[in-house]
């Protein structure tokens, strides 16, 4: 059971790239959720789906986009990249109630990406 | 708002030390509490959780109770091992938003 994939683990981006994180979960959940970790700070949420074909910004979502054509597939797209991008991104995936509501996130290993 | 604050590493003890990791929050319903683990190179995973005041979530030796009074959610643990030494992160829950919010992150390193 492989749970939650991301790629690629890293990647560094000249500033104006684009690029996209790819993520998979395996067990069939509905919600999930990109976050970014910058150093010495907590995580970020960018974007989340409750579902396919439903998304939503979150705290951060400027510089983004993502799309939920099926219940595994969560990708991030960063468009015209730019240096305050440099950070750690991790995806994460949950059920539907109950097991939302018991707080168990699981989480990718996630992707750091740098822009120089 | 909904945020979460945690005490600011490096905390640095020595093996078998007595662990208190601070964590308070602020929130417009009534949450549910986490505390989540980064090992070097991955991910964060659940440690504990407690869903209303006065529950007390626990594994691996850690602990952590919900105080409402207080709002806050401190983790402790009587004993700890360098196989602890790890990023500890406090969160909630909103129900309502399905949204999460992290603290920022405590690094623990535990010295031979």
């Amino acid at each position: 059971n492989a749970g939650v994939t991301q790629t690629p683990k890293f990647r560094i981006l000249k500033i104006g790239q684009s690029m996209t994180l790819q993520c998979a979960q395996d067990m069939n959940h509905n919600y999930m959720y990109w976050y970014r970790q910058d150093p010495g700070m907590g995580l970020k949420l960018i974007y989340y789906s409750v579902g396919a074909g439903i998304t939503d910004k979150g705290e951060v979502p400027n510089g983004y986009n993502v799309s939920r054509s099926t219940t595994e597939d969560f990708p991030l797209r960063l468009e015209l990249a730019a240096p305050s991008q440099t950070s750690v991104y991790f995806c994460a995936s949950s059920g539907q109630t109950p097991e939302l509501y018991t707080g168990e996130l699981f989480f990718g290993e996630g992707s750091r990406l740098t822009v120089l | 708002g909904n945020s979460v604050t945690q005490m600011e590493g490096p905390v640095t003890l020595s093996e078998e030390a007595f662990l208190t990791i601070n964590c308070t929050y602020t929130a417009t319903g009534y949450p549910s509490l986490f505390w989540y683990v980064q090992y070097p190179g991955e991910g964060l995973q659940l440690l504990l959780k407690a869903t209303k005041a006065d529950d007390k979530g626990s594994n691996k030796g850690f602990e952590a109770t919900y105080r409402k009074e207080t709002t806050s959610f401190h983790l402790e643990k009587g004993s700890v091992q360098v196989s602890d030494s790890a990023v500890y992160f406090c969160a909630l829950l909103i129900y309502n938003f399905n949204k999460f919010y992290f603290g920022s992150g405590t690094k623990l390193n535990v010295k031979p």
